[in-house]
């Protein structure tokens, strides 16, 4: 099994800021690999696949990077309703699937 | 608009058996695009994938889970189910449906709390 993880456990940011969240796999996925969002109390939805490519509605300042076995996720300004817990999640096996731990962003 | 919503119990005793049905809406679940998948959650930790069924009847498991997951899907009722037997309180867990495409979860069910304990 891929094993994911993610760095930091949690992060607080002031409005504005840049944040970069890390994910790393135990294996390389070359560029099958998602981030989603989570807000309390809801699903997780998509923002990112195929490593670097916006889902439908997401907006601009969420970009991702990276491949193989190194990925990250960066918000350019970080917004209030960016507060949330983000995962990210490999496809390389695909159907099966394995998700990180999470990083919980939270605003200053 | 598609829509995903689960139903069934909210609790379950050890060692019973865990059924839920997902119910869709919106899109029919013998589109030859999608796999129909579940996943559940456990709270402050990530989400676990348990399996998924594609439109043909073919499922793929979580090894760890496999020996007591089934899933499947009814094409008259636009739906699909997981059963979990054998369950323990390790099982307690938010567990939610989703349409899979080959790069992305693109659709959730609002998720629904099982509880298991006697």
């Amino acid at each position: 099994e891929i094993v994911m993880t993610q760095s930091p456990v949690t992060l607080s940011v002031s409005p504005g800021e840049r944040v970069t969240l890390s994910c790393r796999a135990s294996q390389t996925v070359t560029n099958s690999l998602a981030w989603y969002q989570q807000k309390p109390g809801q699903p997780p939805r998509v923002l990112i696949y195929g490593a670097s490519t916006r889902a439908s509605g997401v907006p601009a300042r969420f970009s991702g990077g990276g491949s193989g076995t190194e990925f990250t996720l960066t918000i350019s300004s970080l917004q209030s309703e960016d507060s949330a817990v983000y995962y990210c999640q490999q496809y390389n096996m695909w159907p099966s699937l394995t998700f990180g731990g999470g990083t919980k962003v939270e605003i200053k | 608009q598609l829509q995903l919503h689960e139903s069934g119990p909210g609790l379950v005793k050890p060692s019973e058996t865990l059924s839920l049905i997902c119910t869709v809406s919106g899109d029919s679940i013998s589109s030859a695009d999608f796999y129909w998948a579940w996943i559940r959650q456990t709270p402050g930790k990530g989400p676990e994938w348990l399996g998924s069924v594609y439109f043909s009847g073919r499922t793929h498991y979580n090894p760890s889970l496999k020996s007591r997951l089934t899933i499947s899907l009814d094409k008259s009722k636009n739906n699909f189910s997981v059963r979990l037997t054998s369950v323990t309180a390790a099982d307690t867990a938010v567990y939610y449906c989703a349409r899979q495409s080959e790069l992305e979860l693109d659709y959730w069910s609002p998720g629904s709390l099982v509880t298991v304990s006697s």
